[in-house]
């Protein structure tokens, strides 16, 4: 069974300081993964994804997310932070595959406070 | 605003009682997913639907049933509501039934079991 730990319930950091939010994953095969946004009252929005290739994907409003297969990890990163990237960031995981529907897993969630 | 409609917006409503949540996919958009997103469960898959037929069954209880209409627009029931079921339930929808694409999430409905 697929799965994606977010290790990490919240993550502080100061304005200007460079972020990470840590993304685990377990699944067979070259999994596709995502990054999600939350902001409070709003659905989840499309941050990145990894699907092959290069292992360092850029997304939107300047985040990017390492993709490490032998640590199975996919950890967002951003070099400045914002105040307004203070939300609740979404991990997901899908096994590659044809034929069939391949189910989405998404983490728990890891909220995001920037500090002014 | 990012083209899934989800209504209402908010619902309270009383243990026992029925109650349907209303999503519009984004235009071009074929498949639906349902999710639960509560503080302890986190984001949780409840069905997909794929141009009208249902596609993939997740955690969704007996009590809850969904369906997608000939125009694309789905619909979750809920009933015999039990206060567990207060949580906020979103929409998604994406164009294909799989692949890497990603989902465009609705605002989602807040739903409230007194």
């Amino acid at each position: 069974a697929q799965s994606v730990a977010q290790p990490e319930d919240q993550v502080n950091v100061a304005e200007g300081n460079p972020l990470t939010v840590k993304c685990t994953y377990s699944v067979s095969g070259n999994p596709y993964l995502f990054w999600y946004v939350q902001y409070p009252n709003r659905g989840l929005q499309f941050l990145l994804k990894y699907i092959t290739g290069d292992n360092l994907v850029k997304g939107s409003y300047g985040f990017e997310a390492e993709f490490n297969k032998s640590q199975t990890s996919f950890h967002l990163k951003k070099p400045s932070a914002l105040v307004s990237d203070s939300a609740l960031y979404f991990c997901a995981v899908r096994p590659p595959g044809s034929g069939g529907y391949q189910k989405v897993t998404f983490g728990i969630g890891t909220k995001l406070q920037v500090i002014p | 605003d990012s083209g899934v409609t989800q209504t209402p917006k908010h619902l309270i409503t009383a243990t026992g009682q029925r109650v349907t949540l209303r999503c519009s996919p984004r235009s071009g958009d074929l498949s639906v997913y349902w999710y639960q997103q509560s503080l302890d469960q986190g984001l949780q898959f409840l069905i997909q639907y794929y141009n009208g037929e249902e596609r993939a069954k997740g955690n969704i209880l007996e009590r809850f049933s969904a369906q997608q209409f000939p125009d694309l627009h789905s619909e979750l029931n809920l009933s015999s509501l039990e206060l567990g079921d207060s949580a906020l339930y979103f929409c998604a929808s994406s164009v294909a039934l799989q692949g890497a694409q990603s989902y465009t999430f609705g605002s989602g409905t807040r739903l409230t079991v007194v």
